[in-house]
């Protein structure tokens, strides 16, 4: 067990809807990622948060969104679900000072439909 | 940029026998390499990791896997399979420092006949 989970397990939404995943990271480290995985797929990066700041973003348009808080948890919110975004998404947390070990968590299902 | 290519979409191998399941990786930098496994409706767990130390990186599981720079590979093997060992690999490469910004391969799907 890693120390990193993720709310909720499963979702459902409706195309156009928008949706918001939490992530609370394990206890010291200070970066966070999301990932997608759609399904029969690897995992793609869609953003990083360290220290409260984006670092860093992969090729998903601005209706994903971040934020990180104080506690180094975070939140992934997307506008306007489209179906294409059904996947299970990934949060991973990190201590960007040294450790190369990325800890994830068991992720979220979202279904559009 | 960097980029990992997985060959073998699916891998079926005997319980006992070897397990092969090979990456190519691209990099720009000198890389990180990582091998994570993923079991049905969970997250992904590191197997190991090469972060230029040894070349030979043993992971848990009894997984190694060899980082060949000449032939920018990352295979991973086990000298005996287990049932348990079913499950889908991913090989991930990072240009950042340590886990940062993975970039992941398609996957394999590795199945254990009885």
């Amino acid at each position: 067990e890693t120390g990193v989970t993720q709310s909720p397990t499963h979702l459902i939404k409706t195309r156009g809807q928008q949706v918001t995943l939490r992530c609370s990271s394990q206890s010291g480290h200070n970066t966070v990622s999301w990932y997608q995985q759609a399904l029969g797929q690897g995992p793609q990066f869609i953003f990083q948060y360290y220290r409260e700041e984006e670092n860093g973003r992969g090729n998903f348009p601005p209706r994903f969104s971040g934020l990180q808080f104080p506690n180094y948890s975070s939140e992934l919110n997307v506008n306007a679900l489209e179906l294409d975004d059904s996947a299970l998404y990934l949060c991973a947390s990190s201590d960007r000072g040294g450790n190369t070990e990325a800890f994830f968590g068991q992720g979220t299902r979202l279904t559009v439909v | 940029a960097q980029s990992v290519t997985q060959l073998g979409s699916h891998v079926s191998v005997s319980e006992g026998a070897l397990v092969l399941l090979r990456c190519n990786y691209s990099s720009s930098v000198p890389p990180y390499l990582f091998w994570y496994v993923q079991y049905p409706n969970q997250g992904l767990q590191l197997l190991l990791k090469y972060t230029s130390a040894a070349t030979l990186v043993k992971g848990i599981n009894d997984f190694e896997a060899e980082f060949k720079k000449s032939e920018t590979s990352f295979h991973l093997t086990k000298p005996s399979a287990h049932m348990s060992d079913a499950a889908e690999y991913f090989c991930a490469v990072s240009a950042g420092q340590g886990a940062q910004k993975l970039v992941f391969g398609q996957g394999t799907r590795l199945t254990i006949n009885p």
